[in-house]
């Protein structure tokens, strides 16, 4: 099936702009995980969502990122006025926790660039 | 607090050699420790998991609660093998926790 997809799969912005990424989760997944892979930091955690709810925001790193999501299915990030140091690749990952093994499957990521 | 950490950036063996990515995690609890291989091109995917106690394209990992240690290990590299690998940690939480990763190259 269906793996999870993430558009745009690249993003050049200008510093201040605002920009959107957008994922979309395996279907029948209710959790949905937002990570930053950036040079030198690894992998962070941004936030997690089950359903549309948002039990742990606690890696979003400044009031310019929020993310939202609808249907129990896609989910948008979105960082405002943009700054150099948001450039990063954004990945979206899937579960289904209530399947005992609650594997994590992660998307091609969006390579953001803030010039 | 949650850290796991790969002391290695950056591991180059030879084909043939055994080869041995070190990840040590802090956490107060018992924790589940994965290991993820992103090989080129490629998206993230869960290479094994401790609770698992499998071997994954030959590669095994043994949680050391002692050490608070999960070290990968193959008997023998092989060139697909190359690929960044990270640790991870689930906690209490389900977020996952990554260590910065290794480059794995594997001369031939």
């Amino acid at each position: 099936g269906a793996g999870v997809s993430q558009s745009p799969s690249n993003k050049v912005t200008e510093k201040g702009k605002d920009v959107e990424l957008r994922c979309d989760p395996i279907s029948g997944h209710t959790a949905l995980y937002w990570y930053r892979q950036s040079l030198g930091q690894g992998l962070e955690f941004l936030i997690y969502f089950q359903g549309n709810s948002a039990p742990d925001k606690s890696g979003l790193p400044s009031d310019r990122f929020s993310a939202e999501r609808t249907g129990g299915s896609v989910s948008t990030l979105t960082i405002q006025r943009t700054q150099q140091e948001d450039s990063a690749v954004y990945l979206c990952a899937s579960s289904f926790p209530l399947a005992g093994v609650d594997e994590q499957y992660f998307g091609p990521g969006t390579r953001l660039t803030v010039t | 607090a949650q850290r796991v950490t790969q002391p290695e950036k950056l591991l180059s063996v030879f084909k043939g050699a055994p080869v041995e990515l070190k990840c040590n995690y802090s956490y107060s609890g018992s924790p589940e420790l994965f290991w993820y291989v992103q090989y080129s091109r490629q998206r993230l995917q869960l290479l094994l998991r401790h609770i698992s106690r499998e071997s994954i394209k030959g590669f095994t990992a043994d949680l050391n609660k002692g050490e608070t240690s999960f070290h990968l290990k193959k008997p023998f590299a092989q060139e697909e093998d190359s690929a960044m690998y990270y640790c991870a940690l689930r906690g209490g939480a389900q977020k996952l926790v990554f260590g910065q990763g290794t480059r794995l190259t594997i001369n031939p």
